[in-house]
């Protein structure tokens, strides 16, 4: 299965505690997004990688998140000191850099619980 | 603000039948339209598109139609069949400034039920 694939699946956490969910993506995509999606709504923008570069950030990612890729590869999406409003669904997509370049394929996601 | 809307929670119909969901927008700068399909617990699987240099795109079963005086697209499903039962997003983003990425902004998404 050549898909992205996110891990885990599910998270449950207690408020206050760190989490982190990790992404790999398509192997030639060279884009990577993060995005989330509360209950009731479509996924929401949080970030992008071309490459190993994070070339946007929305204002929904608070100081209290990070994300990376490092070499390009996999990345990664932390979010520390939790709070119940961090409980959603995070989805991490990947494209191409040129040709398809507008149509992401999207992973199952990484369902994150705060207590 | 919601840039992209779905006004219809939910849409159910007759297996065969024509299922019609619809999309509007209100940002100008959007010249690119997606639909994604979502099953539970998996992610939105891509559809079809249209770029707002054309008014209809076709794949089989899906059609794809952008008004764009309107600020709207909708998306028709002929013959619907039961496994087309899924939630259905649009989504819209802007190309302009030669920078392409997959910045995209959804709507809240449309649960289509198909009854055999």
């Amino acid at each position: 299965d050549t898909g992205v694939s996110q891990d885990p699946r599910h998270k449950i956490t207690k408020r206050g505690q760190n989490v982190t969910f990790r992404c790999d993506p398509i192997s030639e995509h060279n884009r990577l997004y993060w995005y989330r999606q509360t209950l009731g709504q479509g996924p929401e923008f949080l970030t992008y990688f071309q490459n190993e570069a994070q070339l946007e950030k929305s204002r929904l990612l608070s100081d209290r998140f990070s994300a990376e890729r490092p070499k390009g590869s996999f990345s990664t999406l932390e979010i520390q000191r939790t709070e119940q409003g961090d409980s959603a669904m995070y989805l991490c997509a990947s494209s191409r850099l040129s040709s398809g370049a507008n149509v992401l394929t999207f992973g199952a996601g990484s369902r994150l619980t705060v207590l | 603000d919601q840039q992209v809307k779905q006004n219809s929670p939910s849409l159910s119909v007759q297996e065969g039948r024509i299922s019609i969901l619809n999309c509007d927008y209100t940002n100008s700068m959007f010249d690119y339209f997606l639909w994604y399909k979502k099953y539970p617990a998996e992610g939105p699987t891509f559809l079809i598109s249209i770029s707002s240099i054309k008014d209809k795109n076709e794949d089989g079963r899906f059609t794809v139609f952008l008004n764009k005086s309107a600020k709207h697209l909708s998306l028709h499903i002929v013959p619907s069949q039961p496994g087309d039962s899924a939630v259905y997003f649009c989504a819209a983003l802007s190309n302009a400034g030669g920078t392409s990425y997959g910045k995209l902004t959804f709507g809240q998404g449309t649960i289509l039920t198909v009854h055999p």
